[in-house]
């Protein structure tokens, strides 16, 4: 089945850096790409997602890129901000005809003033 | 409601005893999903439901685990005969359809067992 890889586990940056977490999956016909961003105690919240037919998509200080060929697809912050600190999980969906999520195991995001 | 709602936020329990998590989609979407999360870990993908029916039911981790929705609307997911381990925040989630669109979540069910 699909499997969804993401590094790092914990990410540290100075405020007005740019952070950059990396996903890999396993199922070439996976064609729906999401980012949920998880404060502490809450609900995941949607930022950004992308679809198999496009490269790269742009949500203000967001981005997300996607290479089909080698099954990758990254989130880039700039200019981060404390607020921008939480978990982000990445998720892959419509492999092999069911659409579930499968979910990457997160990375601890720690913008420092 | 405009957005995901479940209930109880939070429901303490005994070992052994049977535990009720309910789920109010966003009015109008089809699809509805079920996770478990872990403290400190990821979403771990249970079942989801187009529907009334539940395409992929996959990630139940044993038979004392079901679910079910009705009327296209809300879901009902059952744990029996509880154990320490299924302690975690159950989360759910609905989307306008089932093909790759965007989930929201609701602020999920904490459940302990004790």
């Amino acid at each position: 089945g699909e499997n969804v890889e993401q590094h790092p586990s914990t990410l540290s940056v100075q405020e007005g850096d740019s952070a950059v977490i990396k996903c890999t999956y396993s199922d070439s016909a996976s064609n729906y790409f999401p980012w949920y961003k998880q404060e502490l105690g809450k609900r995941p919240q949607l930022i950004i997602d992308i679809r198999s037919n496009v490269g790269e998509k742009k949500d203000q200080r967001i981005a997300v890129t996607l290479n089909k060929t080698a099954k990758h697809f990254s989130l880039h912050i700039t200019e981060t901000q404390p607020e921008d600190s939480a978990v982000y999980f990445c998720a892959a969906s419509g492999a092999s005809g069911t659409y579930k999520y499968i979910f990457g195991t997160g990375t601890r995001l720690k913008v420092l003033a | 409601g405009a957005g995901v709602s479940q209930s109880p936020s939070n429901k303490v329990t005994e070992k052994g005893k049977d535990v009720e998590l309910r789920c109010d989609p966003i009015s109008g979407h089809t699809a509805l999903y079920w996770y478990r999360q872990s403290l400190g870990q990821g979403l771990e993908f249970l079942i989801y439901f187009q529907g009334n029916s539940a395409p992929d039911k996959s990630g139940l981790p044993s038979d004392r685990f079901s679910a079910e929705r009705t009327g296209g609307s809300v879901s009902t997911l059952t744990i029996q005969r509880t154990q320490q381990e299924d302690s975690a925040v159950y989360l759910c989630a609905s989307s306008q359809q089932v093909s790759n669109q965007p989930q929201h979540f609701g602020d999920g069910t904490r459940l302990s067992i004790l």
